[in-house]
């Protein structure tokens, strides 16, 4: 399966600040996807980063909160805007391949902590 | 709203014994399913997929769906201390969509 590699691997930042976290590929994947996984809890998906045009964002979440960006099919970025301390919460990326049977792979994801 | 199910645990299970994890979802287009392993403080690993009914086995791990009963079962064979980690269910449309809905997840824990 694919390497997919994030960074930042974790931070810590001041409420109020953004974050963008970058993951990147080790080869072209049709599919990326980035989570939100509050402590304790399970992934919820934030949006899918679509190549070449805007992410679509499931419900509870908007463009203007987590914008993304997919330049190509290797790399992606998630920003965290004007964050408060309900924003902390582990963020991973994952990538897929289009069929409904292709598993997702996951990145070691971000730890954020928001002060 | 599309929902998959897990029992929270925590699930104690004596090393060497069979475990048990079970996983129900509503969406009754839901076609294939995963079964991801996190261990504390990493990222979830996939063990098993499985698309069709009955069995699918790999190593230790058989995977079980039953699409009437809308049921996915993980079972892990001679337990190890190694396994003690949180289980999580998840499944896809194969309707249009790639997206997973996980479920809550299972904490396995495997007593020496």
């Amino acid at each position: 399966s694919a390497v997919i590699s994030q960074k930042p691997s974790r931070d810590i930042c001041q409420r109020g600040t953004s974050l963008t976290i970058q993951c990147q590929v080790d080869s072209q994947v049709t599919m990326m996807f980035w989570y939100r996984q509050q402590p304790g809890q399970s992934l919820t998906l934030i949006a899918t980063a679509n190549q070449g045009s805007e992410a679509t964002y499931e419900s509870g979440f908007v463009i203007d909160k987590f914008p993304i960006s997919r330049p190509n099919l290797t790399f992606s970025t998630l920003t965290v805007s004007n964050m408060s301390p309900e924003d902390s919460s582990i963020y991973l990326c994952s990538v897929g391949d289009p069929g409904g049977n292709q598993p997702q792979h996951f990145g070691d994801g971000t730890r954020l902590s928001i002060l | 709203q599309k929902e998959v199910e897990q029992n929270s645990g925590p699930l104690s299970v004596p090393e060497g014994a069979i475990a048990s994890l079970n996983c129900t979802y509503s969406d009754r287009g839901s076609q294939s399913f995963f079964w991801y392993r996190q261990y504390s403080g990493k990222s979830p690993e996939l063990i098993m997929s499985i698309y069709s009914n009955g069995d699918k086995e790999d190593g230790r791990f058989t995977a079980q769906l039953n699409k009437a009963s809308q049921y996915v079962s993980l079972l892990i064979r001679d337990s190890q201390p190694s396994d003690s980690a949180t289980y999580l269910c998840a499944g896809v449309s194969n309707f249009g969509n790639e997206k997973l809905t996980f479920g809550t997840g299972t904490r396995l824990t495997i007593i020496p």
